[in-house]
């Protein structure tokens, strides 16, 4: 049911290097946004869109960037990966207005070495 | 700020088990609140959602209503399968502004 991508799905990758996880949809939705699940499967809110060119920062703090340009795109960048950021990362995505539910992608997996 | 908390786990039962994971919110305002489900190496779906007092959502022989009076949206199935083995997560989307609030995951395993 979900057109919502992610990729890669898996990733390590040395400390240092620069990387990004991309996040795609093709439904059009407004609000995107990125989730840090921890291993004890914890989610946190790392950013989040509204639309094209808005941008926020959620409520973990994260080295993290993002942008939004167009619409169906949300990537995520570490300009500088480390130890700490190794971790699963989910995108999603839901449409315009309120209680409307989220559609997930599977998920990178990525671990800094 | 809004709150989901959710029974830890992990729940461990036998299979055709009664299934109960407790969850309660703080909210001002009227939230939506859902249940999703999340399969290994999978993202998290969908599983039932409820936008108003007393309201049921029911989907696979889950449900959960949404009880104002005691701030409760818990998840039951009558007889679980193994199947049904992945964790579960409480949520809310707050009023003011769309975001999601989530519970911190209940883990079930249900044995053959």
């Amino acid at each position: 049911e979900a057109d919502i991508y992610q990729t890669p799905r898996y990733l390590v990758i040395g400390t240092g290097k620069k990387i990004t996880l991309e996040c795609s949809q093709t439904m059009g939705h407004d609000k995107m946004y990125w989730y840090q699940q921890d291993p004890g499967m914890e989610l946190h809110l790392i950013h989040y869109s509204y639309g094209v060119n808005s941008t926020e920062k959620g409520d973990l703090s994260s080295e993290s960037t993002v942008s939004r340009i167009r619409t169906e795109h949300f990537p995520l960048t570490l300009e500088s990966a480390r130890p700490s950021h190794t971790s699963q990362y989910l995108c999603a995505s839901s449409p315009r207005g309120g209680h409307e539910k989220l559609f997930f992608g599977s998920g990178t997996q990525l671990s800094v070495l | 700020g809004d709150s989901v908390t959710q029974m830890e786990g992990p729940v461990t039962l036998s299979e055709e088990a009664f299934l109960t994971i407790n969850c309660t919110y703080t909210a001002t305002g009227y939230p939506s609140l859902f249940w999703y489900v999340q399969y290994p190496g999978e993202g998290l779906q969908l599983l039932l959602k409820a936008t108003k007092a007393d309201d049921k959502g029911s989907n696979k022989g889950f449900e959960a209503t949404y009880r104002k009076e005691t701030t409760s949206f818990h998840l039951e199935k009558g007889s679980v399968q193994v199947s049904d083995s992945a964790v579960y997560f409480c949520a809310l989307s707050d009023q003011g502004t769309y975001k999601y609030i989530f519970g911190t995951g209940t883990r079930l395993k249900v044995l053959a």
